[in-house]
């Protein structure tokens, strides 16, 4: 079965670089979340979208944005990179509040 | 708001004991989800199992066993006869039923690092 596709799978970036990371959730799937975790912590909530519409927002910084394209995929992207924001960050699908959500892989970005 | 506590921080085993990791919740809606995930040293997220606020049936599936006990807001995992595959850090998480709108995102516990020792 196709699961969450998240790109790229790691990602090494200098200070207040900018970075784009990608998901393209399970076919079918209206909702898209991103998360992120960072080391020994659970993951933290950043943001949703529920059919290409913004659905929910967490403790993203300003620093980031994201949307959900026509296709559903998503983006987030994140400028002015500090080297806090070196973390595990994940997203997820579900068909809104019916399933549970399906995470991919992540995206292991690191800040030098 | 809601809430998750998972007050075992660290639990290590040796090989074939069971093992129980604890979970507790608070919340304000009347209906909600709980779940556990899984995250194995390679760092993916597994779900695990999702339990609605109106099912309080106990769930076995092969080693892995869940008590949801609604009274005491707690929703336990046990795996019995641990095996060393089974080291990973476990989450609990919280997330509001189906009841409208579109948020539905989860509410993470701390996690609880298990270690099977062979």
């Amino acid at each position: 079965a196709a699961g969450v596709i998240q790109s790229p799978r790691h990602l090494i970036k200098e200070k207040r670089e900018t970075a784009t990371l990608k998901c393209y959730p399970i076919p079918r799937h209206d909702t898209v979340y991103w998360y992120q975790q960072g080391p020994g912590q659970d993951p933290q909530f950043l943001i949703s979208f529920y059919e290409k519409m913004q659905s929910d927002k967490g403790s993203i910084p300003d620093r980031f944005s994201a949307q959900q394209f026509s296709d559903y995929h998503s983006e987030l992207n994140m400028s002015s990179l500090e080297l806090g924001d070196s973390a595990l960050y994940f997203c997820a699908s579900s068909l809104g509040g019916l399933t549970e959500a399906f995470f991919g892989q992540g995206t292991r970005l690191t800040v030098v | 708001a809601q809430k998750v506590t998972q007050a075992q921080t660290e639990i290590s085993v040796v090989e074939k004991e069971d093992v129980t990791l604890d979970c507790v919740y608070e919340t304000r809606d009347t209906t909600y989800y709980l779940f556990w995930y899984k995250q194995p040293p390679s760092g993916e997220l597994v779900f695990l199992i999702r339990r609605n606020s109106f099912d309080e049936q106990n769930e076995i599936s092969g080693r892995y066993s869940w008590n949801f006990q609604k009274s005491t807001s707690s929703f336990n995992f046990t795996i019995t006869a641990s095996q060393v595959v089974d080291s990973a850090v476990y989450f609990c998480a919280l997330r509001r039923g189906n009841s409208g709108g579109s948020n539905y995102k989860l509410t993470f516990g701390k996690g609880t690092l298990l270690t099977v020792n062979p």
